[in-house]
């Protein structure tokens, strides 16, 4: 079973705020990780699927990236939003590639 | 676009009854997976099923069972039902065929109540 962490567990920030969390995980016998976001009362949807060390994805004001060989990923999100307000999960596939095991979880909250 | 179904969204059980819920997949996705969130607990993984092979199983009771059908929707039948199996059941679906850089699509979820 994969340990994966995520911290901080819960953030707060005020609007307009730029904000950061990691995600980590054993760097031996990676393959990729994902970055989903969970709004209350939604499904979680897929953010991005990173693979190679050094990875850098961007979409709109978040952005991710991968360092494989210390076994992290951070989130980024500039100039926060109240829209942005999720828990943002971070998952990695097993070797089989047929389980995705998820992190607690960092729960945002932006401050209007 | 089809997104993936969940049935019933809500779910009121005595304990010791059971229960089934049910996941319909996004067409062409061939891997189910089944996720247990309890009040304020991380997502646990159930069970997942590759080409309706059964493929990983985590922490799923034994009074739990789960198949994947023909079509690649799952159920997944939950027996004695006790209280502590109150939670958020999620299913989520991908394509195995490309192995470990798909993403998962999730439905709704089912909110399993035991009383």
């Amino acid at each position: 079973i994969l340990n994966v962490e995520q911290s901080p567990q819960s953030l707060h920030v005020q609007e307009g705020d730029s904000t950061n969390f990691t995600c980590s995980f054993p760097s031996s016998n990676f393959y990729a990780l994902h970055w989903y976001r969970w709004e209350t009362a939604k499904s979680p949807e897929a953010l991005f699927v990173m693979t190679l060390n050094g990875d850098e994805k961007k979409k709109g004001r978040i952005s991710a990236t991968l360092n494989t060989k210390e076994g992290y990923s951070y989130l980024y999100i500039k100039g926060s939003q109240p829209e942005d307000s999720a828990t943002y999960l971070c998952a990695l596939p097993s070797g089989s590639a047929r389980q995705l095991t998820f992190g607690s979880g960092t729960q945002l909250t932006v401050l209007p | 676009a089809a997104g993936v179904i969940q049935s019933p969204r809500h779910l009121i059980k005595e304990k010791r009854e059971t229960a089934t819920l049910k996941c319909y997949p996004i067409p062409r996705h061939d891997t189910v997976y089944w996720y247990q969130q309890g009040p304020g607990q991380d997502p646990q993984f159930l069970i997942s099923f590759y080409e309706k092979m059964q493929s990983d199983k985590g922490s799923i009771p034994d009074r739990f069972s789960a198949q994947q059908f023909s079509d690649y929707h799952s159920e997944l039948n939950m027996s004695s039902l006790e209280l502590g199996d109150s939670a958020l059941y999620f299913c989520a679906g991908r394509t195995g065929k490309f192995g470990r850089n798909t993403e998962a699509f999730f439905g709704q979820g089912t909110r399993l109540t035991v009383v």
